[in-house]
């Protein structure tokens, strides 16, 4: 079966570094999702793309997140400088098209941790 | 007051009873998903209902669309079925992106 794939699985860096996290959504899924979990809470949406567009990055902190997909197929997400508040999980989920009745197929995340 | 609310917001029950997870919801909608992760992290859909019910082994959903309530059920509960249940629903404002309820945790002991 079909999975997102996501990498790294973790990461672990200091305060004002620079991080990135790549994201391949199921094939033929032109709706892609990047949300933000911290702990003990529900996901944040951060970033949607429908195809190669970004369709709402409303949520994204754009001083210091980036979000790109640049053919419409995988997606890189960046901090930088990352923050001790940034340490949480990243999602990046998947879906067909993107409507009401769409399934999302998530990834297995990201956890990142800033010291 | 939240657009998506959950209840009981933990349970904990011995392996072998039935569960019942509610959600209400305050907006209108067009469909409704209930997720489910596991500790460490994954989310997966279990279900996306617009009427009705639905079964998938010991998991079934339901919907009241009228009174904007819909209750998860799994019969037989196991431990492996510990994990936060998540009712959501999408925003037909936003681009469907979906509005989130504040899970319920559950824990089946054996």
């Amino acid at each position: 079966e079909a999975e997102v794939a996501q990498s790294p699985r973790y990461k672990i860096t200091e305060k004002s570094q620079a991080v990135a996290f790549w994201c391949d959504p199921i094939s033929g899924h032109a709706t892609l999702y990047w949300y933000r979990q911290i702990l003990g809470q529900g996901p944040e949406l951060l970033v949607q793309f429908q195809d190669e567009s970004v369709v709402d990055d409303s949520q994204l902190p754009k001083d210091r997140f980036s979000a790109e997909r640049l053919k419409g197929v995988d997606s890189t997400l960046k901090i930088q400088p990352a923050e001790l508040g940034d340490s949480a999980m990243y999602l990046c989920a998947s879906s067909k098209q993107g409507t009401h009745t769409d399934t999302q197929y998530f990834g297995p995340g990201t956890r990142l941790t800033v010291l | 007051k939240n657009e998506v609310e959950q209840s009981p917001q933990n349970l904990t029950a011995q392996e072998g009873e039935f569960i019942t997870i509610n959600c209400s919801y305050s907006v209108g909608i067009s469909a409704l998903h209930w997720l489910q992760q596991h500790p460490g992290g994954g989310i997966v859909s279990l279900f996306m209902l617009s009427s009705g019910k639905k079964k998938h082994g010991r998991l079934i959903a339901t919907i009241n669309i009228q009174e904007k309530h819909s209750s998860l059920h799994i019969t037989a509960s196991h431990p492996r079925d510990s994990a936060v249940y998540i009712c959501a629903v999408p925003n037909m404002d936003s681009n469907y992106q979906l509005i989130w309820g504040a899970g319920t945790k559950l824990i089946i002991k054996p």
